[in-house]
């Protein structure tokens, strides 16, 4: 069985430019979340998907960051303009219907310069 | 939503039993607590699961006393590739609700 899928796994940009992050869940799994994590701390959630709904995004800095998951399959998160405080890496994970293990994607890790 | 206080690090030899214990003193009725292990690189990965009492699988034991404000994960023989950090969380079942906080990080020396 296929694991959770991410894109890219690095990526670098200048300051002030746009970003994109893809996720492809594992099938059959409805819930799908985003998180963050800075060097040296624990991923910090940043949305939670049950199928195409947000559920929770109250951690999600809604003035640049922006994420969808059109068809409650794969998703997209996206950051514009970027700032050097958002290098981190940026976690996938998704997680069958009722169940709290959730499955991590390997993450892309963005660096901001 | 209970916030979760372990060691930032732990040291052990290969060979040896491993124990670490986290505190989740404001733990819901309707909490689960987990662990997940994270390799550099990678994402996290789910250990064991826990709601009370004792739970085992091919990996790890987790410990829970009955006032449920703590519990401990037990690393049997651990090996040098056990060298990760562990997350313990709890989750609220009804909305999955997860805070990672910064975890423990257990180096295995030879």
């Amino acid at each position: 069985e296929a694991g959770v899928v991410q894109s890219p796994r690095y990526k670098i940009i200048e300051k002030k430019q746009p970003v994109a992050f893809w996720c492809n869940p594992i099938s059959g799994h409805n819930t799908l979340y985003w998180y963050r994590q800075n060097l040296g701390q624990g991923p910090e959630l940043l949305i939670r998907y049950e199928n195409e709904e947000a559920v929770d995004d109250s951690q999600l800095p809604k003035d640049r960051f922006s994420a969808e998951r059109l068809k409650g399959v794969d998703s997209t998160l996206k950051i514009q303009p970027a700032e050097l405080g958002d290098s981190a890496v940026y976690l996938c994970a998704s997680s069958q219907p009722n169940k709290n293990e959730q499955f991590f994607g390997p993450g892309t890790r963005l660096t901001v310069l | 939503l209970a916030k979760t206080t372990q060691p930032i690090s732990m040291d052990s030899y290969e060979g040896q039993e491993v124990n670490i214990t986290c505190s989740h003193n404001n733990i819901a009725t309707n909490d689960y607590i987990t662990w997940y292990q994270q390799f550099p690189s990678q994402g996290p990965r789910f250990i064991i699961q826990g709601y009370k009492t004792k739970v085992t699988n091919e990996v790890a034991s987790l410990f829970i006393p009955a006032d449920r404000k703590s519990s401990t994960l037990s690393l049997p023989r651990v090996s040098l590739s056990d060298t990760a950090v562990y997350y313990c969380l709890v989750s609220y079942t009804g909305g999955f609700k997860t805070i990672f906080g910064a975890g423990t990080r257990l180096f295995v020396k030879a």
